[in-house]
């Protein structure tokens, strides 16, 4: 069964620094996501991509975070100055064209210290 | 109002009980329900889509009121590996009228023997 993937399962990095999130959608999904969950709290929605181009974004998602879809395989999240605030894990998601179902990562944990 | 409301839980019962979720949904506009299943420091796993008409997969039963704006599940005949966090989901539309899941917080279930 096709799966989504993401690496690394765990990433700390010190505050400041610039993380890049990797993921591998399904491969003839169209629609690709980026969601977090904050230990605790509920899974929100940070950024959808589609034909190679940012399709709606969350107030979270502000000019610190970037996503690219760099060689039509790989889909990146890039956080260039984390805050503490950041840490969380980070969902990948993608969904096909005949649904809204999406279908997740195994999720990167982000500690920021 | 919050977009996507459910019961907090916990949820606790003896393997072979009937549990049942609810959950209430704020945008009259969202086209498409689903719950997940979360276990801890996991992926949201799509448990399945719910329609208007009602639809049942196994001992899990979906149930979707438009008019009230109202999700349910139901689970029979539970097993100890029931026992998760269930994520009512929602789908809206961002101002570039691209899709995006909302999800409630989640009601944790624990089936015990």
């Amino acid at each position: 069964e096709p799966e989504v993937t993401q690496t690394p399962s765990h990433q700390v990095t010190q505050m400041g620094q610039e993380v890049i999130l990797r993921c591998v959608p399904i491969s003839n999904h169209l629609y690709f996501y980026w969601y977090r969950q904050i230990l605790g709290q509920k899974v929100e929605f940070l950024v959808s991509f589609y034909n190679n181009e940012i399709s709606e974004k969350s107030e979270i998602f502000d000019d610190q975070f970037s996503v690219e879809r760099p060689d039509g395989s790989n889909f990146t999240l890039k956080i260039r100055s984390t805050k503490l605030e950041d840490s969380a894990m980070y969902f990948c998601a993608s969904q096909g064209q005949i649904s809204y179902e999406q279908y997740f990562g195994p999720g990167t944990r982000l500690t920021v210290t | 109002r919050k977009e996507v409301e459910q019961d907090p839980g916990p949820f606790n019962v003896p393997e072979g009980a009937t549990v049942a979720f609810n959950c209430t949904y704020s945008n009259s506009a969202s086209q498409s329900f689903f719950w997940y299943r979360q276990d801890c420091r996991k992926e949201p796993k799509l448990l399945m889509s719910v329609y208007s008409s009602g639809n049942e997969d196994g001992r899990f039963t979906a149930q979707l009121n438009r008019a009230s704006q109202y999700i349910s599940l139901l689970i029979r005949d539970s097993k100890l590996s029931d026992s998760a966090t269930y994520l009512c989901v929602v789908n809206s539309f961002g101002e570039g009228g691209y899709n995006k899941l909302i999800f409630g917080a989640g009601t944790r279930l624990a089936v015990h023997p």
